[in-house]
């Protein structure tokens, strides 16, 4: 079946404008993640939605990072006002949060440039 | 707070050599680990989990074992393939978190 998908694969935006990241969840998939992966911090959690609850937003770096879920499937990371320590790729993932199941099926990435 | 702490690469081969990869944890109760693997061009892929003390994991001829008393989860094969150059993390899940936390990742060059 269709993995996790995300759009666009790459993101080249100039210094303070806004960009938006797209991720397609696994059909089925309760559980969706979004994290940042960069040079100088590794891989980094940045949010977690499950099902209808309140997202975890714990590891969103500032308050010009924010992410919706609609409907309990597609997810949007907006990110306002970039900077070039915004550069990255941003991985999406998606787990089936049943029976104690929490496997994490990632997406190929969007990497962005902030020139 | 949560961390792991992996091995610095990068780590160059030859075909048929033994890998070890070594994987430390600081972790608060009684998290699951895991390693990932990101072959090139492609997305993180879940390579083999661990969910208690002593359980082993092992996917495609990787093994890693859990041990609590030396906080590590050591990934090892006995002979690799070129097929096998990657990047690899170690992560854990905090027994009451859903978030991975990731270490710094492995890049592992086998030459033929």
């Amino acid at each position: 079946g269709a993995g996790v998908s995300q759009s666009p694969s790459n993101k080249v935006t100039e210094k303070g404008k806004d960009v938006e990241l797209r991720c397609d969840p696994i059909s089925g998939h309760t559980a969706l993640y979004w994290y940042r992966q960069s040079l100088g911090q590794g891989l980094e959690f940045l949010i977690y939605f499950q099902g209808n609850s309140a997202p975890d937003k714990s590891g969103l770096p500032s308050d010009r990072f924010s992410a919706e879920r609609t409907g309990g499937s597609v997810s949007t990371l907006t990110i306002q006002r970039t900077q070039q320590e915004d550069s990255a790729v941003y991985l999406c993932a998606s787990s089936l949060v049943r029976d104690g199941g929490y496997e994490q099926y990632f997406g190929p990435g969007t990497r962005l440039t902030v020139t | 707070g949560d961390s792991v702490t992996q091995m610095e690469g990068p780590v160059t081969l030859s075909e048929e050599a033994f890998l070890t990869i070594n994987c430390t944890y600081t972790a608060t109760g009684y998290p699951s680990l895991f390693w990932y693997v990101q072959y090139p061009g492609e997305g993180l892929q879940l390579l083999l989990k661990a969910t208690k003390a002593d359980d082993k994991g092992s996917n495609k001829g990787f093994e890693a074992t859990y041990r609590k008393e030396t906080t590590s989860f050591h990934l090892e094969k006995g002979s690799v393939q070129v097929s096998d150059s990657a990047v690899y993390f170690c992560a854990l899940r905090p027994g009451s978190a859903r978030q991975l936390t990731f270490g710094s990742g492995t890049q592992l060059t086998v030459l033929p």
